[in-house]
């Protein structure tokens, strides 16, 4: 059975870098083709996706946000991470990864398996 | 690249047929876009659903029931999920997403919260 898992701080003050971890169960990061992906959802709001990174080390980011991500895994633990820098409370919100597979034909990834997320507030 | 608009909220009936939208900004066109549904129950992570991106090129995702599908209306430039047979257990909110080739980015509507009466 494949599983992801979310773990991280809770609560962090303004200007704080979280880094969050993505542990994966049931499936190998160093498969061809497997890829992870960093969504994030503030409370109330919509999904917002954050990150990529595939298993062959390329790196994908959301244009808004891409100067304070940076995604990166160890692929001996089966651990994706996200650093987020300089967070502020509009960043407070249920960080997700997800596994993400690339369609056949278009390579157009896709995120079919969702870990439960973790929280992550800001505030001071 | 592209935004993504659904309407913020849609009910129906139970037993009824839902049409929930997903419509491309202006300068994309929605045949050009692989359209991706998912649904989140309250306190849940999102569920993949399916895609839509022609009637040849659809797919369902692993257990999600035939009652869902997808299209697409071109003249709205729109993404479409259609639901069937309305359930209680469909109350929940709609996301539908696309990547964007060009700036590798992916983007969500901002969801649609569909409540069965």
């Amino acid at each position: 059975q494949v599983t992801l898992r979310e773990s991280g701080p809770a609560l962090l003050k303004p200007t704080q870098t979280l880094t969050l971890t993505c542990t994966l169960s049931g499936l190998s990061l160093s498969t061809g083709g497997l890829c992870v992906s960093w969504i994030r959802q503030s409370p109330g709001k919509a999904l917002e996706w954050l990150a990529r990174i595939d298993w062959d080390d390329d790196e994908y980011y959301s244009t808004t946000l891409k100067t304070r991500l940076t995604i990166s895994k160890d692929t001996s633990k089966n651990q994706v991470f996200l650093t987020v820098t300089d967070m502020d409370p509009a960043d407070s919100a249920t960080y997700y990864c997800a596994r993400t597979l690339l369609a056949g034909g278009t390579g157009y990834p896709f995120f079919d398996i969702w870990g439960q997320g973790t929280i992550v507030t800001v505030s001071s | 690249q592209p935004v993504l608009t659904q309407p913020s909220s849609h009910s129906a009936s139970s037993g009824a047929s839902v049409r929930l939208t997903c419509m491309l900004s202006s300068g994309f066109s929605v045949g050009d876009f692989w359209i991706r549904w998912y649904q989140q129950n309250p306190g849940n992570p999102p569920r993949y659903l399916l895609y839509y991106h022609t009637d040849f090129n659809k797919g369902q995702g692993s257990g999600v029931p035939s009652r869902f599908s997808g299209s697409n209306d071109a003249s709205a430039n729109a993404g479409i999920l259609h639901i069937s047979g309305l359930q209680p257990e469909d109350e929940a909110d709609y996301y539908c997403g696309t990547w964007h080739s060009k700036s590798k980015s992916w983007v969500f509507g901002g969801g649609t919260k569909l409540t069965v009466l």
